[in-house]
């Protein structure tokens, strides 16, 4: 089983959707958890980090839940401009290691 | 202008000829760390570095080594390259480890034949 899962998709949602993506991880005693966007083989660029609470930016909601080792990431009134991949990253435990998930795939269609 | 920067961009090499890429950020970053991304794999993590003179292995560490001598590079080196090396390879710093933005260099495309 791998460390870090997402369903690959493609997820393609016309504009002014919402979608939701999934991640789970397997070490419980993972520290750190981000989102990740990446344009066609670009570098990735941190969409945002998740906070146990949870976190909102603008359009974008990201949570956590430790009991069931899942994180996601909500997109309101998707744009044009969302079409990207997404990366779920986990750091793994209390080490220097970074995990990231395969990425989801999301195109927004006119 | 904050950045990673990543030499060469794009490389095409014969099975066993060493080859260095290397990384450098102008950030006084403390962590770096390389990637390889692959079809249906995604980014997998090579080494990386806490700091200077202190490196790890990530997930994929086999037929790579790395050095920190300075903060500002870290160097990826190739001994003996082999055609399953052929990948994109990205290079990254943060402050830290934890919670803290990785800013990626712009990958280096590896073709060995």
């Amino acid at each position: 089983r791998k460390e870090v899962e997402q369903d690959p998709g493609p997820f393609n949602v016309p504009e002014g959707a919402t979608v939701a993506f999934n991640c789970t991880y397997s070490n419980s005693a993972s520290q750190s958890f981000f989102w990740y966007r990446q344009d066609c083989r670009k570098e990735p660029k941190l969409l945002m980090s998740v906070y146990s609470s949870g976190n909102e930016d603008g359009r974008f909601t990201a949570q956590l839940n430790r009991a069931s080792q899942y994180i996601s990431l909500l997109i309101r009134d998707s744009k044009l401009s969302d079409s990207a991949t997404y990366l779920c990253v986990v750091r793994s435990g209390n080490t220097g290691k970074l995990i990231f998930g395969q990425g989801t795939t999301l195109q927004v269609k006119p | 202008e904050a950045q990673v920067t990543q030499n060469p961009r794009y490389l095409i090499t014969v099975t066993g000829k060493k080859l260095t890429v290397t990384c450098s950020q102008n950030m006084n970053h403390e962590y770096m760390s390389w990637y390889r991304q692959d079809p249906g794999l995604g980014l997998r993590q090579i080494y990386y570095s806490m700091n200077v003179e202190v490196t790890d292995k990530g997930d994929v560490p086999e037929g790579y080594k790395v050095s920190r001598k300075e903060k500002r590079n870290f160097p990826l080196i190739l001994e003996s390259p082999s055609p399953n090396q052929t990948s994109l390879y990205f290079c990254a710093s943060s402050w830290s480890a934890g919670g803290e933005t990785q800013y990626f260099g712009p990958g280096t495309r590896l073709l060995v034949l």
